[in-house]
């Protein structure tokens, strides 16, 4: 069964440092896997995605992950964090052996930037 | 910039009543979802639609949900009898799929749902 783990409920990290949020998948096939941001009071907003090629995807205001398949990790990742950053963050895995469709989303991780 | 737009923001209902969710999707996008969020909980799927059928559905989707495109622009989400359990955020999404099945899903802001 497709499933998704966030292993951090929240991140902490300071303003101007790197920040890490962590993701595992497990599915069937060959995963393709989204990183969605959540505002307050808003709905998801679409980060990046994973389908295939390059293992380092980029994506919107300077979010990166990196796709490794031996690990079954997509961590987003961005160099300098902003106090603008903080918010709840979902990994998503959609699997293509089982139709496609259905979108399996982690429990989220909640990132703090401190200024 | 083109936005899921969803209807009402919250709706309250008394045990065993029907609601409708209402959603207009972004206009030129062919698959449309729905979505809900307990409090506290993660953001579970309920429903993928296309081409004015279901196209893959959970096992919360049960036969108290129903899902219509009645007028070409309109997405709704019909819960029967609702339980004190369906109190949730309810999210609609929908998605271009011009490159396969696989696109970002674009979301509205979410319907919270409270029954009494």
């Amino acid at each position: 069964a497709q499933s998704v783990a966030q292993p951090e409920d929240q991140v902490n990290v300071a303003e101007g440092n790197p920040l890490t949020v962590k993701c595992t998948y497990s599915v069937s096939g060959n995963p393709y896997l989204f990183w969605y941001v959540q505002y307050p009071n808003r709905g998801l907003q679409f980060l990046l995605k994973y389908i295939t090629g390059d293992n380092l995807v980029k994506g919107s205001y300077g979010f990166e992950a990196e796709f490794n398949k031996s690990q079954t990790s997509f961590h987003l990742k961005k160099p300098s964090a902003l106090v603008s950053d903080s918010a709840l963050y979902f990994c998503a895995v959609r699997d293509p052996l089982t139709g496609g469709f259905k979108t399996i989303f982690g429990a989220g991780t909640r990132l703090f930037v401190k200024a | 910039e083109p936005e899921v737009t969803q209807t009402p923001s919250h709706q309250v209902t008394q045990m065993g009543q029907e609601v409708i969710l209402r959603c207009v999707p972004i206009s030129n996008h062919l698959y449309f979802y729905w979505y809900r969020q307990i409090l506290g909980q993660k953001v579970e799927f309920l429903v993928s639609f296309y081409n004015n059928e279901i196209s893959e559905k959970s096992e919360i989707f049960d036969d108290q949900f129903s899902v219509e495109r009645p007028d070409g622009s309109n997405f709704t989400l019909k819960i029967r009898s609702t339980k004190l359990e369906d109190s949730a955020m309810y999210f609609c999404a929908s998605s271009e799929e011009a490159q396969g099945k696989y696109n970002e899903q674009f979301f509205g802001p979410g319907t919270r749902l409270t029954v009494l």
